[in-house]
């Protein structure tokens, strides 16, 4: 099964307008992190947003936010007031537990975000 | 401060030949992770060093591909004998401890060409 499932593999929006991507994940382990990333034409992968399973708050990062519904295992990206700059590929990543697996991401295949004027 | 530096940025190879991609990451990070994009995919995880030591390599292909973190200088990622499957973008992460331990910050990637 798949860890980390983006469904959308392109979406537009206008400029100044909110935007979410959706994310879901699949574990059976308790703890565990969620992270977006950004990916621009130029190739860099740029950190957004991380949210712990513990956390009771929805993680925020200026325009960015995390809808993190557990129950659901979903953890959607929101992006507020787009902006052309946000033009790019979204990648959702999770980490399950700790220790000697700290670094092992599992990436969904991204979605492919548009803003247009 | 600087972020994760990777080079080069491009390289090109012919089949049989080796491909060496460094990594030095951000100032204070002891945690050194490898990935693969493929075209058109996600990224996949290969390995997770920390100096002099290799944590976890779960993802490494068993063949041709080694990657070490000496006690001085930057991360090695080394693909012998490279074929035309290994063209892709390797990226190289960084991360710290304690309650940094949750960001991790990728460096720009180093995009292969096997010709």
């Amino acid at each position: 099964a798949q860890k980390i499932t983006q469904t959308q593999p392109g979406m537009f929006v206008q400029e100044k307008e909110a935007v979410t991507l959706d994310c879901t994940y699949d574990t059976s382990d308790p703890s565990y992190g969620l992270f977006w990333y950004k990916q621009p034409s130029s190739g860099e992968m740029i950190f957004l947003i991380y949210q712990g399973s513990y956390d009771q708050q929805n993680a925020t990062e200026g325009r960015y936010s995390l809808n993190f519904q557990k129950a659901r295992k979903s953890a959607n990206l929101v992006i507020s007031a787009s902006q052309l700059g946000d033009s790019a590929m979204y990648f959702c990543a999770m980490r399950e537990g700790g220790g000697s697996t700290l670094g092992r991401l599992y990436f969904g295949r991204g979605t492919q975000l548009t803003v247009w004027p | 401060n600087a972020g994760v530096m990777q080079n080069p940025r491009h390289l090109v190879r012919r089949r049989g030949q080796e491909a060496r991609l460094r990594c030095s990451p951000m100032k204070g990070h002891s945690h050194v992770y490898w990935y693969r994009q493929l075209p058109e995919e996600g990224l996949k995880f290969m390995v997770y060093l920390q100096k002099e030591n290799i944590i976890d390599e779960s993802g490494m292909p068993k063949e041709r591909f080694s990657a070490e973190f000496p006690k001085e200088g930057p991360s090695i990622l080394r693909i012998q004998q490279v074929v035309r499957g290994d063209s892709a973008a390797y990226f190289c992460a960084s991360s710290s401890t304690g309650r940094e331990e949750n960001t991790i910050y990728f460096g720009e990637g180093s995009w292969l060409t096997v010709v």
